[in-house]
């Protein structure tokens, strides 16, 4: 596709449901990230994938969250028992290179809004 | 641990003025810094980075952002600013020893007035 594919675009769900998120990255893209946009908390990394394996989930906040990518390409983020706290709009991006140049450009999708009611 | 201030929330300045968003950094290395943009209702856009050399980086849309190692800042600047500069912007940084994921500040949004 042209760019990086996030869906749904909107989610609300009841406190203590799962959710799953998706993100296509661009076509060719080797690395992929996760990133969670709250009110007045920025960007908070997630996870990062080089490929299909995520060398740093250092900024997975509890075990209820999850991340996996298949086939080098589509990824999903799983959040388990859903809190109201995890209400945010959750963002992935990709870039061609292998997350180690400082050159890299990260290319970000529009984002999930996730509402947890 | 690496980190960014952007120590203001929000900036406003009348269009055609020149504006500046602050932004200061941490980080255990040598940094590589970046601006990022986000539109209203539009996902993160790459601005500009800092890498090496000359401090001043200039970047899409008119910008440009001093890089200043003494006082570790890397404040974005634009001669004359437009309405349409109006939307959220994060810097980030990010250690060139290897890899580092890249830190993004909490972000400040530019107001430009007609």
């Amino acid at each position: 596709g042209a760019g990086v594919s996030q869906s749904p675009s909107n989610k609300v769900t009841e406190k203590g449901k799962d959710v799953e998120l998706r993100c296509d990255p661009i076509s060719g893209h080797t690395a992929l990230y996760w990133y969670r946009q709250s009110l007045g908390q920025g960007l908070e990394f997630l996870i990062y994938f080089q490929g299909n394996s995520a060398p740093d989930k250092s900024g997975l906040p509890s075990d209820r969250f999850s991340a996996e990518r298949t086939g080098g390409s589509v990824s999903t983020l799983t959040i388990q028992r859903t809190q109201q706290e995890d209400s945010a709009v959750y963002l992935c991006a990709s870039s061609p290179l292998a997350g180690t140049g400082p050159w890299e450009k990260l290319f970000f999708g529009s984002g999930t809004q996730l509402s947890v009611l | 641990a690496q980190s960014v201030a952007q120590p203001e929330d929000q900036v406003n300045v009348a269009e055609g003025n020149p504006l500046t968003v602050k932004c200061t950094y941490s980080v255990s290395g040598n940094p590589y810094l970046f601006w990022y943009v986000q539109y209203p209702n539009r996902g993160l856009q790459f601005l500009l980075k800092y890498i090496t050399g000359d401090n001043l980086v200039k970047g899409s849309y008119g910008f440009e952002a001093e890089f200043n190692k003494s006082q570790t800042s890397f404040h974005l600047k634009k001669p004359s600013a437009l309405v349409s500069d109006s939307a959220l912007y994060f810097c980030a940084v990010r250690d060139n020893s290897g890899y580092s994921t890249l830190t993004f500040g909490k972000g400040t949004m530019l107001l430009v007035s007609p």
